[in-house]
């Protein structure tokens, strides 16, 4: 079955305790990208990636960091979580980049207290 | 800086009527604008991609529009169901800044049995 699959979907950590969500999938896709999604703020673009080894800025990337070593995989790191970084989580991916049909995980909830 | 705004923010039918769903965004230089669906805590599906050279596109019961030069996309839903009811997203990649979508924030929907 064709998906992106991120893990974890629920965590809770302290302020400063570094963490990765992880994000793969297996279709093959070329783009990936990462959003948080916070109440009255919507979905705002945090990275993304064109390919292996190539990513870039969106919106919000101040405090995350991202790496692009396979093409399945996409991680987002927070070396250094706060509490202004409690939001949902999702990861992308398509063919085509903004081109292309855009398919989405189910989300981590992330709570940084 | 790119803005997409979405109206109403909130919308309740009665099931079966025909209903329009409205998007906006402020620059008309970009490359497609795409819909979205959102289920209460899941991810986002990918309803209809519209690129900047086309007018519209259509699925099953959805016909969406894209006006570019007003900057206005409209979501149209025929014979509305039950099974809708969620929260419809728009988002747009403006020209000049790579891969990075910009979403608007927005509509519920509730289609009432």
């Amino acid at each position: 079955e064709a998906q992106v699959t991120q893990n974890p979907r629920y965590l809770i950590t302290v302020t400063g305790k570094k963490l990765t969500v992880t994000c793969s999938q297996n279709m093959n896709h070329e783009y990936m990208s990462w959003y948080r999604q916070d109440p009255g703020l919507g979905l705002r673009q945090i990275y993304y990636s064109m390919n292996v080894e190539v990513t870039d800025k969106g919106d919000v990337p101040e405090g995350y960091k991202v790496s692009r070593k396979e093409k399945r995989n996409f991680p987002l790191i927070l070396e250094s979580p706060s509490p202004n970084q409690t939001s949902l989580y999702f990861c992308a991916s398509s063919f085509y980049g903004g081109a292309g049909e855009q398919y989405f995980g189910p989300g981590t909830r992330l709570t940084v207290t | 800086k790119q803005e997409v705004t979405q109206i109403p923010a909130a919308l309740s039918v009665p099931e079966g009527e025909n209903l329009v769903l409205n998007c906006s965004f402020t620059d008309s230089a970009i490359y497609n604008l795409q819909w979205f669906r959102q289920d209460p805590g899941k991810g986002l599906t990918s309803l209809l991609l519209i690129q900047s050279s086309q007018r519209e596109q259509t699925s099953g019961r959805l016909n969406a529009s894209l006006d570019k030069s007003s900057g206005r996309s409209t979501l149209y839903i025929a014979a509305s169901q039950p099974g809708d009811s969620a929260t419809y997203l728009c988002a747009v990649i403006p020209k000049g800044h790579g891969q990075n979508f910009v979403f608007g924030p927005g509509t519920r929907l509730s289609v009432l049995p």
